[in-house]
């Protein structure tokens, strides 16, 4: 079984400003997907980044980039300039593709989460 | 599109009493989920499903039924409602092929 684990429970920073976030995982698998998702107090859950584990260049999104080690099993998240707007809870996951039979299920794994307040 | 609704948004729920949450997607997508989320504490996987007429346990299922009689619909069925089924709970769906889980609102039920 696949473990996600966040340190963090809570970050703080101010806007403008850079923060990273870190995420570790353990598995035994060698293809996988890891994410972060991003929840506002809205609750509503928002895909922020993806990066496929065979892919060596880290995957960038604006102002949101990660930091993948494989070896290691690490993924931290990096937000550059932060806004007030990216105040919200962020979780890791990982998933890997189950198949049997041929059939792919793809469930996703969460981390505790993070809390990240930014600060005018 | 609507993407993926969930009904209702709050529930209080009596120990014992039963109920179902609705979950309805609006984008094809073969695969669904049902999560739920603890305060504090990241999604944790509840029963998912493949296609109609093909659901599966997934971590937490103890005191949950999924049923899957068309590709929109993915209900969770509460039996017997108990104080630790408080939660957020989340409703996802995806296509076959891709890799993102397209979230619903989620609906916050309480049991006292």
């Amino acid at each position: 079984a696949q473990t996600v684990t966040q340190s963090q429970p809570e970050m703080s920073v101010q806007e403008a400003e850079t923060v990273t976030l870190s995420c570790t995982y353990d598995t035994s698998e060698n293809n996988y997907y890891l994410f972060w998702y991003k929840q506002p107090p809205s609750r509503q859950m928002i895909l922020v980044i993806r990066q496929e584990a065979y892919k060596q260049q880290n995957a960038t999104e604006n102002r949101f980039s990660v930091n993948f080690q494989k070896a290691a099993k690490s993924f931290s998240l990096k937000i550059s300039d932060s806004q007030l707007g990216d105040t919200a809870m962020y979780f890791c996951a990982f998933m890997k593709h189950h198949y049997a039979g041929g059939t792919s299920y793809g469930k996703l794994t969460f981390g505790q989460g993070t809390i990240l307040t930014v600060h005018p | 599109n609507a993407g993926v609704t969930q009904t209702p948004k709050f529930r209080i729920l009596k120990i014992g009493q039963s109920m179902t949450l609705q979950c309805t997607q609006d984008m094809n997508h073969n695969y669904m989920y049902w999560y739920r989320q603890d305060p504090g504490m990241g999604l944790k996987l509840i029963y998912y499903s493949v296609g109609a007429g093909i659901t599966d346990k997934g971590e937490v299922p103890n005191g949950y039924n999924v049923s899957r009689s068309t590709t929109e619909d993915f209900p969770l069925r509460l039996e017997l409602a108990a104080p630790s089924q408080t939660s957020v709970y989340f409703c996802a769906s995806r296509t076959t092929a891709g890799y993102e889980q397209y979230f619903g609102p989620g609906t916050r039920l309480t049991v006292t």
